[in-house]
């Protein structure tokens, strides 16, 4: 069953990085996967599409402080000098035949 | 610049219908393979469905099938989402997304949502 895990909640100080963590499913480890950003009271934002090999591709604008990651069967992502702008909740996604799975997400606060 | 642009939300009674529109622009509508994807109250996002640029294949997350139906007009430009028969638990922001490129199953652009509430 194609199932992606993430940790619920995640702090870090402004300037400071965070590296968030998404887990595919036993079987799933090769899966690309994307990154969503929610804001508070906003629509998801696509961040990018995270591969097995840690290659990524950004969306339109976002920012060179937002970066990814894989190892095995998690893919991080990771946000440096963290902005006020950034406490959001991060959701990983990814797909398979006939079927689109979306993580619990992690809420970030920007302390 | 991508807009996805959600309509026909509102408050309906259990084992009523509504349907969702979803006006689209500023790129080739007709390439792109779009889903639409609920978040309840308080909760994380649900995919609840998907349909290719050309109506086929399409598919449906298992809480919603049989109930509700995915279809688009190309030459509208837009998308649309009957929802029937519908539960308390499908109250829920809906958003319509679209694939981040022609022919990719990743969701890459987001509408702002239209409110689905479903209560006596």
């Amino acid at each position: 069953q194609l199932v992606l895990t993430q940790s619920p909640s995640a702090s870090a100080s402004l300037g400071a990085s965070v590296k968030l963590t998404c887990t595919l499913s036993s079987g799933h480890s090769s899966y690309a996967i994307a990154w969503h950003q929610q804001q508070p009271e906003k629509g998801p934002r696509y961040l990018m599409k995270l591969n097995i090999d840690g290659s990524h591709n950004k969306g339109d604008g976002i920012p060179d402080r937002f970066s990814g990651s894989s190892s095995g069967a998690e893919r991080y992502l990771t946000i440096s000098s963290l902005q006020s702008e950034d406490e959001a909740d991060y959701y990983c996604q990814t797909w398979g035949t006939g079927l689109w799975v979306f993580g619990g997400g992690t809420k970030l606060t920007v302390l | 610049e991508v807009q996805l642009v959600e309509s026909g939300g509102g408050l309906v009674q259990p084992g009523g219908s509504l349907r969702l529109s979803c006006a689209a622009s500023g790129f080739t509508f007709s390439s792109y393979s779009m889903n639409w994807v609920r978040q309840a109250p308080g909760k994380g996002l649900e995919w609840v469905s998907y349909i290719s640029s050309s109506s086929s294949p399409i598919y449906y997350a298992d809480s919603v099938k049989g109930r509700f139906t995915v279809s688009r007009d190309n030459a509208k430009n837009s998308l649309y989402l009957q929802m029937n028969s519908l539960r308390d638990e499908d109250t829920a922001v809906y958003y319509c997304a679209r694939s981040v490129a022609s022919g990719s199953q990743m969701i890459g652009y987001w509408g702002q949502g239209t409110l689905v509430t479903v209560s006596s």
